[in-house]
């Protein structure tokens, strides 16, 4: 089975301070996707970014970072400098790749930025 | 180009009666796939087609879910003798490549369809 805990449900900021979303995942796989996914309030699901399991190599796309540690099982997102665009629902959410797991995502439950001016 | 499209954006229907909700994946995608989202349940996978591969079924909450996929492109969700619990956002999405693909697995989503059982 397998979960993903995002244990913050709302966040709010000041524009220009950075933001950190933590995620926390547990699967028995021992490879795996992790994916960041942004919903602003319009309703579609954005993708953001993704992670390969077999590669713990941090970086930096823009004003967006990630954190993944494996020993930790954790996937943290960093939105440095924020804007009022940023506020939205994040979330995280896993995939195996395991063939017959297909390719459906396990999310977790979303946190909500607000970025205030 | 064109992203997901799905329709109705918005459906209100009474408790009993069928709707079928539509998606159109991005074309030349191979894989669709169904989520529905809610505020108990957050957003849960439904269905995922592959292909001509035999669906994965395994997030139908009930019977009275079904969904198909014709031609390898539009698909529809259907929901047999709505209950008020079935009201939720169903999320579509499409990704070129599904199963033990290491490239392009990222999903892309439709802006859904958000349906209220009276």
């Amino acid at each position: 089975a397998q979960k993903v805990t995002q244990a913050q449900t709302e966040i709010s900021v000041v524009e220009k301070e950075d933001v950190t979303l933590d995620c926390v995942y547990e699967t028995r796989d021992t490879t795996y996707y992790l994916f960041w996914y942004k919903q602003p309030p319009s309703g579609e699901l954005v993708f953001l970014i993704r992670r390969n399991s077999f590669d713990e190599q941090n970086e930096i796309s823009g004003r967006y970072s990630w954190n993944f540690q494996k020993s930790t099982s954790s996937f943290n997102f960093t939105i440095t400098a924020s804007q009022v665009v940023d506020s939205a629902v994040y979330f995280c959410a896993l995939r195996p790749d395991i063939k017959a797991a297909g390719n459906k995502l396990t999310f977790g439950g979303g946190t909500r930025v607000l970025v205030k001016p | 180009g064109a992203g997901v499209s799905q329709s109705p954006s918005n459906k209100v229907t009474e408790k009993g009666k069928d709707v079928e909700l539509r998606c159109d994946p991005i074309s030349g995608h191979t894989a669709l796939y169904w989520y529905r989202q809610s505020l108990g349940q957050g957003l849960e996978f439904l269905i995922y087609f592959q292909g001509n591969s035999a669906p994965d079924k395994s997030g139908l909450p009930s019977d009275r879910f079904s969904a198909e996929r014709t031609g390898g492109s539009v698909s529809t969700l259907t929901i047999q003798r709505t209950q008020q619990e079935d009201s939720a956002v169903y999320l579509c999405a499409s990704s070129l490549a599904g199963g033990r693909s290491r490239a392009n697995n990222e999903q892309f989503f439709g802006p859904g369809t958000r349906l209220t059982v009276l």
